[in-house]
């Protein structure tokens, strides 16, 4: 079946301690991006990649980090979580960077205490 | 800057009626993607229709359909005969690469 996943789905978790938020995707697609959804804003990209090893900043990408060594997984790294990282994110991806469909992920809400 | 509005926070609808939710967007591209994404209380976003900024024809889904005004930067969305399952946030996007959502709106359903 053609997905995107991520793990974990929820996550409580403390200031200052990292994490990593998984994502993967079996669809060979060339473009991956990360959103974060918090009420009455919408969503709002935080990073993307064109392709493997290119990546680049979205709306919103302080206080995070990303890596794409492989096609597949694109992770989202949290250094130095802080309570206003508190959100509800989606992972997405799509053939290419100008393919008008993404695929999204189920989402992961994370609480940071 | 490339933006996307969506006017009305909730709307609400009788089952069996038609509802309208209202999107307009800001951009100098000539060539983009317009969507409509639901999200249901499971909290997945599942793609409602899609709309090619080069094609003048309006798109349909079964009883989803969309008013797409370029001229305007408009860009609505259509629900006829509401069914409970409807009910959910509906967000609008634009994609000239990134997409960019507005909002949303929350749909109410009412039996």
């Amino acid at each position: 079946e053609a997905q995107v996943t991520q793990n974990p789905r929820y996550l409580i978790t403390v200031t200052g301690k990292k994490l990593t938020v998984t994502c993967s995707q079996n669809m060979n697609h060339e473009y991956m991006s990360w959103y974060r959804q918090d009420p009455g804003l919408g969503l709002r990209q935080i990073y993307y990649s064109m392709n493997v090893e290119v990546t680049d900043k979205g709306d919103v990408p302080e206080g995070y980090k990303v890596s794409r060594k492989e096609k597949r997984n694109f992770p989202l790294i949290l250094e130095s979580p802080s309570p206003n990282q508190t959100s509800l994110y989606f992972c997405a991806s799509s053939l290419s960077g100008y393919s008008y469909e993404q695929y999204f992920g189920p989402g992961t809400r994370l609480t940071v205490t | 800057a490339q933006t996307v509005t969506q006017s009305q926070p909730e709307m609400s609808v009788q089952e069996a009626e038609t509802v309208t939710l209202s999107c307009t967007y800001d951009t100098s591209e000539s060539d983009y993607y317009l969507f409509w994404y639901k999200q249901p209380p499971s909290r997945q976003m599942i793609l409602v229709i899609r709309q090619e900024a080069y094609k003048q024809q309006n798109a349909t889904e079964n009883r989803f359909s969309v008013n797409f005004q370029k001229a305007a930067k408009s860009f609505s969305l259509k629900i006829s005969d509401s069914q409970l399952g409807d009910a959910a946030m509906y967000f609008c996007a634009y994609r000239p690469r990134n997409l960019i959502f507005g909002k949303g709106t929350k749909l109410s359903v009412k039996p």
